[in-house]
């Protein structure tokens, strides 16, 4: 079983659709999480910590439940730019940083 | 603004060449990583370093060393390249001990192996 694993989607939403995604891990000594977004034909970049108390920015939630052991992204109000693989991470130090296989979002007009 | 460059952003090679990957980063970061990303697999950590001329394995270091003579610079070394090393190679670095977890990435090298 992959430590982190994420349904590949691809999800295609339109515009203005709210869309979740969520991601399992089985490590328990992970203790931080993180989505990435990789844009295609790029490098990833780091969108946003995930903590068990939520967080939240702009048009994006993040939320960890530690009990189940699930990640899950929101994005509201989709908009096409939003089209890209969302990448899940878990991370036990600098030393186990565990990449999720990634969710592809593609919002259509 | 922060900056990982990778040496070659494309590279075609022929089976049993070495390859040189190289990466420089501007931000004084400690760590320094390399990982390959495959349709399927995600990405996967072939080495890091913590420190000049530290080096530690990976989840699939084999067929691959490492170099890290200066702080900014860690080359990945593949001795004698095979087919299933074709891939895109991706360096990252970050803080020691980082808190926000935030790797930083170069553009990737997309190496092909014939």
């Amino acid at each position: 079983r992959k430590e982190v694993e994420q349904d590949p989607g691809p999800f295609n939403v339109p515009e203005g659709a709210t869309v979740a995604f969520n991601c399992t891990y089985s490590n328990s000594a992970s203790q931080s999480f993180f989505w990435y977004r990789q844009d295609c034909r790029k490098e990833p970049k780091l969108l946003m910590s995930v903590y068990s108390s939520g967080n939240e920015d702009g048009r994006f939630t993040a939320q960890l439940n530690r009990a189940s052991q699930y990640i899950s992204l929101l994005i509201r109000d989709s908009k096409l730019s939003d089209s890209a693989t969302y990448l899940c991470v878990g991370s036990g130090g600098y030393q186990k940083v565990t990449f999720g296989t990634g969710t592809k979002l593609q919002v259509i007009p | 603004d922060v900056k990982v460059t990778q040496s070659s952003r494309y590279l075609v090679k022929r089976t049993g060449e070495k390859v040189f990957l190289e990466c420089v980063q501007d931000m004084d970061h400690e760590n320094m990583f390399w990982y390959r990303q495959d349709p399927g697999l995600g990405l996967r950590l072939i080495y890091f370093s913590y420190d000049v001329k530290m080096k530690e394995k990976g989840d699939i270091p084999e067929g691959y060393s490492v170099s890290r003579e200066k702080k900014e610079r860690f080359s990945l070394i593949l001795e004698s390249a095979s087919t299933n090393q074709t891939s895109m190679y991706l360096c990252a670095s970050s803080f020691l001990g980082s808190s926000t977890g935030e790797l930083f990435f170069g553009e990737g090298s997309r190496l092909t192996v014939l």
